[in-house]
């Protein structure tokens, strides 16, 4: 099975500051058609996750492009160019490469205001 | 625009059954793949069950092969999870989540349905 591991697990920023949370997985998330199904979701407080970006890099509709994602094979890195205190909340990366058999979430990093 | 509204949960003792219903509007459900996703209280997101557009692929978790059944229902717009054997740490909101139109895991997400298993 795929493990994905995020870190950091908490991390405090100021507002108007840059964050970055890192994702890795156990095995290459390139799939046999050349794509790499990893993708970022952010979950607000009371709130259903609502994914950020799809296949390591392109932004969902409505995404403000402060967030970017890059990376490849198994490391991967979700970026906020500039804090605003709507960012706050858990982010989630997920790969979906090996389905069948199954997807699989990282553990999660909560993003704060200090 | 789409909606997913998910339903059937509430309080079940360790042991009973409970099935899951997930209604999908907006979207033409038969062309996409369709997920369930759990997230217990104050823990992460854990994903649970998927099914290709025509169940011809079905995939489980490891913690709940065995107990969980997915299927769906093209002509009712309808996803469903049947729980079987639940046990205490099958406590969880379930959400139901569409696949994308690549095929990029999650483009919607439902509010969720909250299952709790206790005596």
């Amino acid at each position: 099975d795929v493990v994905m591991t995020q870190s950091p697990l908490s991390l405090p920023v100021t507002l108007g500051q840059p964050a970055s949370i890192s994702c890795r997985s156990s095995q290459s998330l390139v799939y046999s058609d050349g794509n790499t199904y990893l993708n970022w979701f952010q979950q607000r407080p009371g709130q259903s996750p609502r994914r950020l970006i799809y296949k390591v890099s392109n932004r969902d509709s409505g995404v403000p492009d402060r967030f970017s994602g890059s990376g490849s094979g198994t490391d991967f890195t979700l970026k906020i160019s500039r804090v605003e205190a709507e960012d706050v909340g858990v982010y989630y990366c997920m790969q979906g490469t090996h389905w069948p058999p199954g997807l699989t979430f990282g553990g999660g990093t909560k993003v704060e205001i200090k | 625009e789409v909606q997913l509204v998910e339903s059937g949960g509430g309080l079940v003792q360790p042991g009973r059954s409970l099935r899951l219903s997930c209604a999908a509007s907006g979207f033409t459900f038969d062309d996409y793949a369709m997920h369930w996703v759990r997230q217990a209280p104050g823990k992460g997101l854990e994903w649970v069950s998927g099914i290709s557009w025509n169940s011809g692929s079905i995939g489980y978790a490891d913690s709940v092969k065995g107990r969980f059944t997915i299927s769906r229902d093209n002509a009712k717009n309808s996803l469903y999870l049947q729980m079987n054997s639940l046990r205490a740490e099958d406590t969880a909101l379930y959400y139901c989540a569409k696949v994308g139109n690549y095929g990029d895991p999650f483009d919607y997400w439902g509010q969720g349905t909250l299952v709790t298993v206790s005596s």
